[in-house]
């Protein structure tokens, strides 16, 4: 298994460009979760997924978009981007609800620099 | 709101030592309370989760205990290594809620 895994690893966009960050799992897990996560601070969620089709906004969702078509996949578009938007983001993923008790498995995050 | 705190931001102690790694969180209507190790450039790894039930679990030179009513965690690391060094968030879980909360995490650096 690989787990979960991010693609690029780093990534510096001009104020205004658009992209988007992948996220796939091999686990078969019907929840998958992205977080970014500012120097110094904790993760704040800023979308989620319970199964193919279905997401949900997190905490801080404004300027991102998501699509979940596979249980595999969970891209994250960026729209726009601005420097607030500099940050790590992660990809997790768990096969159940949080408070199951079901730990969720990150991947090693995506270094985004938006100039 | 949950706001989940981890003091201090930044702490080193040499090799061989114990010591003792602080969470606190403001809402203790929670299901379950995670300990993550973040190493530099590279996700995060779980490394115990207690539920609201239990007040404590174990794993090898881990210990993690939940206080719900003081709305405290911490955990215990025995004989602390140079690989222990990294960086330690806690999270927690809310009753009806998707989503982990995290700290801001504790920097370890032990030194040899």
């Amino acid at each position: 298994n690989a787990g979960v895994t991010q693609t690029p690893k780093f990534r510096i966009l001009k104020i205004g460009q658009s992209m988007t960050l992948q996220c796939a799992q091999d686990m078969n897990h019907n929840y998958m979760y992205w977080y970014r996560q500012d120097p110094g601070m904790g993760l704040k969620l800023i979308y989620y997924s319970v199964g193919a089709g279905i997401t949900d906004k997190g905490e801080v969702p404004n300027g991102y978009n998501v699509s979940r078509s596979t249980t595999e996949d969970f891209p994250l578009r960026l729209e726009l981007a601005a420097p607030s938007q500099t940050s790590v983001y992660f990809c997790a993923s768990s096969y159940s609800k949080g408070w199951d008790g079901e730990t969720q498995y990150f991947g090693p995050g995506t270094r985004l620099l938006v100039l | 709101k949950q706001e989940v705190t981890q003091i201090p931001a930044a702490l080193s102690v040499p090799e061989g030592e114990n010591l003792v790694l602080n969470c606190s969180f403001t809402d203790s209507a929670i299901y379950n309370l995670q300990w993550f190790r973040q190493d530099p450039g590279k996700g995060l790894t779980s490394l115990l989760l207690i539920q609201s039930s239990q007040r404590e679990q174990t794993s090898g030179r881990l210990n993690a205990s939940l206080d719900k009513s003081s709305g405290r965690s911490t955990l215990y690391i025995a004989a602390s290594q140079p690989g222990d060094s990294a960086t330690y968030l806690c999270a927690v879980v809310n009753f009806g809620n998707e989503k982990l909360t995290f700290g801001t995490g504790t920097r370890l650096t032990i030194i040899p």
